[in-house]
């Protein structure tokens, strides 16, 4: 089964609209971790956003925030007032717990979706 | 301050040749990824360090994969008698401390011929 699903390959968005970009993750852990990162065209991988998941608030951060929804096991990313330099490929990815042994610190991501704004 | 930087940037190669990438992190991160990200994938984990010793390698793909941190700062990615398959672009990450975000490099985009 897929630990980290992003079931939107593409979305699209007006200017200034606020977009969320859906995420669902499969652990048995009880500790972990939820990330995402924004991928422009140039490659790089840029941190948006962390939740624990011992956090009981919602993570933000500027205009990005974390819907986080534990029982459902789901971490949507909300963007508000988009604007064009958000257009990139974003990614979800899950740390596992230490407990869980090797392989404890690597983030695992989806396949991610690609956020277009449109002026 | 810097970022994590990675060296070469793009790097083509032929069909059997072996090749290093390097990967310079964060000055004072002791833990230190690496990651292979397909054309239209997300990034797949090959290796973790914490300091010099790899802790998990569990994610490298075959023993033609090998990577090194002899010194807990500078790595290497070592592929030996490259593939096709191996074709991919390979991110470096460093965090300050296991659990914590992970920063990126930029990454070597490789090319086998």
């Amino acid at each position: 089964a897929q630990k980290i699903t992003q079931t939107q390959p593409g979305m699209f968005v007006q200017e200034k609209e606020a977009v969320t970009l859906d995420c669902t993750y499969d652990t048995s852990d009880q500790s972990y971790g939820l990330f995402w990162y924004k991928q422009p065209s140039s490659g790089e991988m840029i941190f948006l956003i962390y939740q624990g998941s011992y956090d009981e608030q919602n993570a933000t951060e500027g205009r990005y925030s974390l819907n986080f929804q534990k029982a459902r096991k789901s971490a949507n990313l909300v963007i508000s007032a988009s604007q064009l330099g958000d257009s990139a490929m974003y990614f979800c990815a899950m740390r596992e717990g230490p407990s869980s042994g090797a392989g404890s610190y690597q983030l695992t991501f989806g396949k991610g979706t690609k956020l277009s704004v449109i002026p | 301050g810097a970022g994590v930087s990675q060296t070469p940037s793009n790097k083509v190669t032929e069909k059997g040749k072996y090749v290093e990438l390097r990967c310079d992190p964060i000055s004072g991160h002791t833990a230190l990824y690496w990651y292979r990200q397909s054309l239209g994938q997300g990034p797949e984990f090959l290796i973790y360090f914490q300091g010099t010793g790899a802790a998990d390698d569990s994610g490298l793909p075959n023993d033609r994969f090998f990577a090194v941190r002899p010194e807990g700062s500078v790595s290497t990615l070592k592929i030996q008698r490259t593939e096709r398959g191996d074709s991919a672009v390979y991110l470096c990450a460093s965090s300050p401390t296991t659990g914590n975000e992970q920063f990126f490099g930029p990454g070597t985009r490789l090319t086998v011929l």
